[in-house]
């Protein structure tokens, strides 16, 4: 079964435009982390946001939100104000504890492209 | 700052060849990793390890050997390379495991091809 699933293969915006990109999560073990990487056409990744299972709050980082509904199991990745430079692969991850060591769990990703 | 090193960038091999690839970082990580990243599959675990001396298999660790003599090396062994092996490979580094709210800090990846 997946654990980390995004069910936008691709995604198309105009820039300036909000975007929200889905994910949602399976798992069983109370504490967990959700994090979101970007990932440009020239291969690296690179760390946005994180969210803590037991954060009350919404993470936040510039121009990046993360819509955490824990009782839904999702942590869409929010984009506002989107520029023609947040063009890439979007991975949604959660760290898992198996058998006592913490692994990350990635999805598939989503390629957002923005058009000006 | 150097992070986390990988060499090399590219790589293509001979099916049955072996070969190491390299990753070595300088933020005093206890935890390395090493995923493999194949179009529409996202990243998956392939070994990682806790600290100098211990190692774990990840989601897909057949085919692959890792060692961790030092807390800033984490080399990747092919034993007998296979065209199913052609991907890209990357190295990841963190504090504590992927633990609480420290990324992991990835290299920038070593393209791989079997022939």
């Amino acid at each position: 079964a997946q654990k980390i699933t995004q069910t936008q293969p691709g995604m198309f915006v105009q820039e300036k435009e909000a975007v929200t990109l889905d994910c949602t999560y399976d798992t069983s073990d109370p504490s967990y982390g959700l994090f979101w990487y970007k990932q440009p056409s020239s291969g690296e990744m690179i760390f946005l946001i994180y969210q803590g299972s037991y954060d009350q709050q919404n993470a936040t980082e510039g121009r990046y939100s993360l819509n955490f509904q824990k009782a839904r199991k999702s942590a869409n990745l929010v984009i506002s104000a989107s520029q023609l430079g947040d063009s890439a692969m979007y991975f949604c991850a959660m760290r898992e504890t198996v058998q006592g060591a913490q692994k990350l769990v990635f999805g598939q990703g989503t390629r957002l492209t923005i058009n000006p | 700052n150097a992070g986390v090193t990988q060499t090399p960038k590219f790589q293509v091999l001979k099916t049955g060849q072996s070969m190491t690839l390299q990753c070595a970082q300088d933020m005093n990580h206890e935890y390395m990793s090493w995923y493999r990243q194949d179009p529409g599959m996202g990243l998956r675990l392939i070994h990682y390890s806790v600290g100098a001396g211990i190692t774990d298999q990840g989601e897909v660790p057949n085919g692959y050997n890792v060692s961790r003599s030092t807390t800033e090396d984490f080399p990747l062994r092919l034993l007998s390379a296979a065209p199913s092996q052609t991907s890209v490979y990357f190295c990841a580094s963190s504090r504590t495991g992927a633990g609480e709210n420290q990324p992991q800090h990835f290299g920038d990846g070593t393209r791989l091809s079997i022939l």
